[in-house]
C-alpha cells in the first residue's frame, strides 16, 4: 500500500522568509505524488504533481517541489513566503493498484507572519 | 461559476436524523467522490463513482450511501447521523484520463448535535 508522512502539524515562517513542508512517501511503485492547498473554508486546490517526469516540479503561486527517489522525499518549497500563502497543505500520493486512488497526509497548516 | 458546487455548504442536524449532501459538476468527468475530513487525519475517501453504474465504497463507507443521478450529480447520504459523523465533507470529480488531478468542491461543514 502506498502512504504519505508529513513531518510537520504546523510550520510557521516570517513573511518573505524561504517555506519548506516535508512529505516522505511510501510505495512500491513509482509513484504520483500531487501537493494540494486548502485555504479556510475552500475546497482543496492542487498546487504541483509529479508524474515521473522531471524531478523538480514547478506549481502556482511560486511554489515548487523536488521529487527525490533516494530519500522518498517530495518537499514542498517556496523562496520568499507571502501573507496569502497561510493555509493547509496536503501531500498526496496517487495509489495505482486497485482503483486508482488518492491516498492524503495527515496536514501542514503553514502559518505566515507579518 | 464553480466547477464543482455543494449544497448546503454547512447544517447542523440532531443524531437520528437523514442528512443528504449534494454535489453537481460542470466539468463533464465521468469520476466522482466523496471525502470526509478531520482534524489531523487529512481526507478520507467515503465513496466513490467512475460512472452512473458504478458506484464503490471507500475506506469509510460504514453509516454513508450514496446515490449518483447523473454524470453530474452525486449524493451523500447519512441514513441516520450520529455526531462522530461531525466533519467537513468534500466532493471531488477527476478525468478518466486523468485520474489522480481531482478538483473539489467547497465543502460542506456538518454537525451532527
Amino acid at each position: 500500500a502506498q502512504s504519505v508522512t508529513q513531518l510537520d502539524s504546523h510550520v510557521s515562517v516570517s513573511e518573505g522568509t524561504p517555506v519548506l513542508l516535508r512529505c516522505n512517501y511510501s510505495s512500491s511503485y513509482s509513484p504520483s505524488l500531487f501537493w494540494y492547498v486548502q485555504h479556510p473554508n475552500k475546497g482543496l486546490q492542487l498546487l504541483l504533481k509529479y508524474t515521473s517526469a522531471a524531478t523538480l516540479v514547478k506549481g502556482i503561486n511560486g511554489f515548487e517541489a523536488e521529487f527525490k527517489k533516494s530519500e522518498t522525499s517530495f518537499h514542498l518549497t517556496k523562496p520568499s513566503a507571502h501573507m496569502s500563502d497561510a493555509a493547509e497543505y496536503f501531500c498526496v500520493v496517487g495509489d495505482i493498484t486497485g482503483f486508482q486512488k488518492l491516498v492524503f497526509g495527515t496536514g501542514t497548516r503553514l502559518l505566515v507572519s507579518p | 461559476d464553480a466547477d464543482v458546487t455543494q449544497t448546503p455548504r454547512n447544517r447542523i442536524t440532531k443524531t437520528g436524523k437523514r442528512i443528504m449532501l449534494e454535489c453537481s459538476q460542470t466539468k463533464g468527468h465521468d469520476r466522482m467522490y466523496w471525502y470526509r475530513q478531520d482534524p489531523g487525519l487529512g481526507l478520507r475517501l467515503i465513496y466513490y463513482s467512475f460512472d452512473v453504474k458504478d458506484i464503490n465504497k471507500g475506506e469509510i463507507s460504514d453509516g454513508y450511501s450514496v446515490s449518483r443521478q447523473a454524470q453530474a450529480k452525486f449524493s451523500l447520504s447519512l441514513e441516520s447521523a450520529i455526531p462522530n459523523q461531525t466533519a467537513l465533507y468534500f466532493c471531488a470529480t477527476s478525468d478518466l484520463a486523468k485520474y489522480n488531478e481531482q478538483f473539489f468542491g467547497p465543502g460542506t461543514r456538518l454537525t451532527v448535535l
